[in-house]
């Protein structure tokens, strides 16, 4: 089975644009969740997305928003970029079920914000 | 709420010994799972090891094996026969029943030497 994908893997955006990433889980996987990695707040949960719907999500300002499709595949995007957001984006997948809810990653991708 | 601590920011251990990483954490939750990831130089987070807190008997996943103590809620990691590949960040996690969300803690950097 193929493991979760990300795109893209680096990013340069300038403060005050936006930011779209991409996350494909693992096959059949329906839950998607997605984490911010930084030197100084370590890693911190944005949201999760079940089934196209969130299911939780984490103390972020609204800038920071996402969605799920259909074929689960996930996008979050970051408007009006700052500093601050320079970091790595995870995503992780799992099948969202009681009992199976062991989270794989992607590769992350790597925003730097100029 | 939830917290998860590491208190070894780093630890280093000689090829083909033993180590254990340290990890409390925090919850008045009763049903909850408790990982390890690795995340080596490359930064993809790689599952190590999973406990499920209903059950008494402690994971073991090939040379990596937990110490679980649900009342003192601690969350042990022992590496055995430590070899070069296992020089990473680890993190220790937790996760409430269906929730997607994984609290981290800090991370331990550990450095296997030849």
């Amino acid at each position: 089975k193929a493991g979760v994908t990300q795109t893209p893997r680096y990013l340069i955006k300038t403060r005050g644009q936006q930011v779209t990433l991409s996350c494909s889980p693992i096959s059949g996987h329906r839950s998607v969740s997605w984490y911010q990695q930084t030197p100084g707040q370590g890693l911190q949960f944005l949201f999760e997305y079940f089934s196209e719907t969130q299911r939780n999500k984490g103390n972020f300002p609204g800038r920071f928003s996402g969605r799920q499709f259909s074929n689960s595949r996930s996008e979050m995007n970051v408007s009006t970029l700052e500093l601050g957001d320079s970091a790595l984006y995870l995503c992780a997948s799992s099948p969202g079920l009681a009992t199976q809810e062991t989270q794989y990653f992607g590769p992350g991708t790597r925003l730097l914000v100029l | 709420a939830q917290t998860v601590t590491q208190s070894q920011p780093e630890m280093s251990v000689q090829e083909a010994e033993t180590v254990t990483l340290s990890c409390t954490y925090d919850t008045s939750e009763s049903n909850y799972y408790l990982f390890w990831y690795k995340q080596p130089p490359s930064r993809q987070m790689i599952l190590v090891i999973r406990q499920e807190a209903y059950k008494q008997q402690n994971a073991t996943e090939n040379r990596f094996s937990v110490n679980f103590q649900k009342a003192a809620k601690s969350f042990s990691l022992k590496i055995s026969d430590s070899q070069l590949g296992d020089t990473a960040m680890y993190f220790c996690a937790f996760m409430i029943n269906q929730g997607g969300k994984l609290i981290f803690g800090q991370g331990t950097e550990l450095s296997v030497k030849p």
